[in-house]
């Protein structure tokens, strides 16, 4: 069964710190990684995809299929940073729809 | 518009009542999505159009959802005698075709209260 794991409900990291938010995932195919974030009253926006292999705003994540996982990294946290981080999953497999994880609350402390 | 756009952006209803969400994609996006997200939780799907065909409904929650994109752009998200556990917030999305590594632009949401 196609299912995204986010191990952690809330992160907090001093500014500066480096942070990483895990994901694991199952899928029985080749899957499609996405990072998403949401921002304090805005909707959900993408942060970046394995498949461009791109830095987005410093975050940088790497699909591990040996370890199905897709965690998203930053070496020096922000305060703009704070935010509701998802990862998400899609495949052919599944008309392209995106299974969700439930989410990690990063909060950046000054 | 720039991006998907959803309206109500709140729905307040009585149990028992109808509801109907509108959804306006992205012009020329030929995949929309429907999903639902409960407090605390990640969205979960509900169903998916290409273009005006609605390929795979297997989120939908009961046969008191109901969804259509007639012309293939505009989509609606209905739902029948509303019960409280239909409280959350339902987002669209869309993107420009139907492959897998494409990202989905969301709207704002619409939140459903039901009392």
């Amino acid at each position: 069964a196609q299912r995204v794991t986010q191990p952690e409900k809330l992160l907090s990291v001093f500014k500066g710190a480096p942070v990483e938010l895990k994901c694991n995932y199952s899928y029985s195919g080749s899957p499609e990684l996405f990072w998403y974030v949401q921002y304090s009253r805005q909707r959900l926006q993408l942060l970046l995809r394995h498949i461009s292999r791109e830095s987005i705003k410093g975050f940088t994540a790497d699909l591990n299929k040996g370890e199905t996982s897709f965690h998203l990294k930053k070496p020096f946290a922000q305060e703009e940073d704070s935010a509701m981080y998802y990862c998400a999953l899609s495949g052919r497999n599944n008309f392209n729809k995106f299974y969700f994880g439930s989410g990690t609350k990063l909060n950046v402390k000054p | 518009g720039a991006g998907v756009s959803q309206s109500p952006r709140y729905k307040v209803a009585k149990r028992g009542q109808d509801v109907a969400l509108r959804c306006d994609p992205i012009s020329g996006h030929v995949s929309l999505f429907w999903y639902q997200q409960a407090l605390g939780q990640g969205p979960e799907f509900l169903t998916y159009f290409q273009n005006e065909a609605q390929l795979d409904k297997s989120g939908l929650p009961s046969d008191r959802f109901f969804a259509e994109r007639p012309e293939g752009s505009v989509s609606t998200l209905k739902i029948q005698r509303t019960q409280q556990e239909d409280s959350a917030v339902y987002l669209c999305a869309s993107s420009s075709t139907g492959n897998s590594n494409q990202p989905q632009h969301f709207g704002d949401g619409t939140r459903l209260s039901i009392l």
